[in-house]
């Protein structure tokens, strides 16, 4: 079983739609969790970290589920530019970076 | 704002052959690390390092080696490219930070390596 997994997608959504992705962990001592945002051909960039009592960042959210090992993130009134590929990252430790990363999930915003 | 640096962005080589990627931040990050990026797979750790003078091992190191002889720079020597190499390689820093907020990890902009 991968450490860190994700729906890969393709999800297709038109222009003002919600959409969800969730993200599946192994490992319980998991310590925090972030989002990043990969666009095609370039380096990934955080999007947003997640707190446990989750947080809002705009049209994003983030929850954290420690009893089912998950994490979600939620798109409001979907943009074209939100079309990427959206990673799930898990940091194992408390102190310094032990990060593992899921596949990713392709996001298509169509017009 | 230069942010990481890393080159070259594109490369072919030749199976046997041997080269480096640079990869230099100027935040004054105490910890970098390489990853490569494979499709339908996540980011996988090759080497890290969390200080001048102290590199480890990723979960696939082979076939690789790393220096850290400044806080600024931490490059990525292939010893002898396999055709199995060819990926995208990415170069990252951060601070060695708490919890949530302290680990933002900062990328390059990847280098694009086709071994034939």
């Amino acid at each position: 079983r991968k450490e860190v997994e994700q729906d890969p997608g393709p999800f297709n959504v038109p222009e003002g739609a919600t959409v969800a992705f969730n993200c599946t962990y192994s490992n319980s001592a998991s310590q925090s969790f972030f989002w990043y945002r990969q666009d095609c051909r370039k380096e990934p960039k955080l999007l947003m970290s997640v707190y446990s009592s989750g947080n809002e960042d705009g049209r994003f959210t983030a929850q954290l589920n420690r009893a089912s090992q998950y994490i979600s993130l939620l798109i409001r009134d979907s943009k074209l530019s939100d079309s990427a590929t959206y990673l799930c990252v898990v940091n194992l430790r408390r102190s310094g970076n032990k990060l593992v990363f899921g596949a990713g999930t392709i996001l298509r915003v169509k017009s | 704002n230069a942010g990481v640096t890393q080159t070259p962005k594109f490369q072919v080589l030749k199976t046997g052959q041997s080269m480096t990627l640079q990869c230099a931040q100027d935040m004054n990050h105490e910890y970098m690390s390489w990853y490569r990026q494979d499709p339908g797979m996540g980011l996988r750790l090759i080497h890290y390092s969390v200080g001048a003078g102290i590199t480890d091992q990723g979960e696939v190191p082979n076939g690789y080696n790393v220096s850290r002889s400044t806080t600024e720079d931490f490059p990525l020597r292939l010893l002898s490219a396999a055709p199995s190499q060819t990926s995208v390689y990415f170069c990252a820093s951060s601070y060695i930070g708490m919890g949530v907020t302290g680990n933002t990890i900062y990328f390059g902009e990847g280098s694009w390596l086709t071994v034939v």
